[in-house]
């Protein structure tokens, strides 16, 4: 199995500043297809997951562009531009490129 | 939508069979997927199944106590769990996998719990 790092675990922001989120995976995520599955999701307190990146960069529909993705291979960030108390709860990056798998979390709390 | 069904409390060394019912898209379209959660902890991710049943996916885990299946005419995915512990007390969601790997759709879960 793919296993997914994700640093750091907790994270506490001032709300209108940035916030950065790495996933590292333990082998690269480029698919034979020649297209790397990962992707991050969004966990509020009391709410299932929601998909907020998929396949590296790309926001699903409805994310607010103050977040982003990037990355390659086994390295991989995702930043908000500034933080809203929307954005509190746990940020989970995911490999779909063998099976499944989840970083640990990380939690993101308001300063 | 997704909904899961199935859950409740069962005793150490029994079974389970989760469902979940698939509502407003292709259900014959997609992978589905299983991931679990428990309380207070991060997500797993459990088993998937391609869109026609031949093919399926396991964490190596659980490997040979559960067994994924999907019933395309009537839009519904399962999760046979035997051999249940301690450790299989999460809630599972049954989530949808877009074309592009990732977990776009996702039920609110159904708890488990796996006690004596």
């Amino acid at each position: 199995d793919i296993v997914m790092t994700q640093t750091p675990l907790s994270s506490s922001v001032t709300l209108g500043q940035p916030a950065s989120i790495s996933c590292r995976s333990s082998q690269s995520l480029v698919h034979s297809d020649g297209n790397t599955y990962l992707s991050w999701l969004q966990q509020r307190p009391g709410q299932p997951p929601r998909l907020l990146i998929y396949m590296v960069s790309n926001r699903f529909s409805g994310v607010p562009d103050r977040f982003s993705g990037s990355g390659a291979g086994t390295d991989f960030t995702l930043k908000i531009s500034r933080v809203e108390a929307e954005d509190v709860g746990v940020y989970y990056c995911m490999q779909g490129t063998q099976s499944g798998s989840f970083g640990q979390g990380t939690k993101l709390e308001i300063k | 939508q997704l909904v899961e069904s199935g859950g409740g409390m069962v005793q150490p060394g029994g079974s389970l069979r989760l469902s979940c019912a698939g509502s407003g898209f292709t259900f014959s379209s997609h992978w589905m997927n299983w991931v679990r959660q428990a309380p207070g902890k991060g997500l797993e991710w459990v088993a998937n199944i391609n869109e026609d049943g031949s093919e399926k996916n396991y964490v190596d885990s659980l490997k040979g106590r559960v067994a994924i299946s999907r019933d395309n005419a009537g839009n519904s995915l399962s999760l046979q769990m035997n051999y249940l512990g301690a450790d299989d007390t999460a809630i599972y969601y049954c989530t949808r996998e877009s074309s592009w790997g990732a977990l776009d759709l996702w039920g609110r879960g159904t708890m488990v719990t796996v006690s004596s």
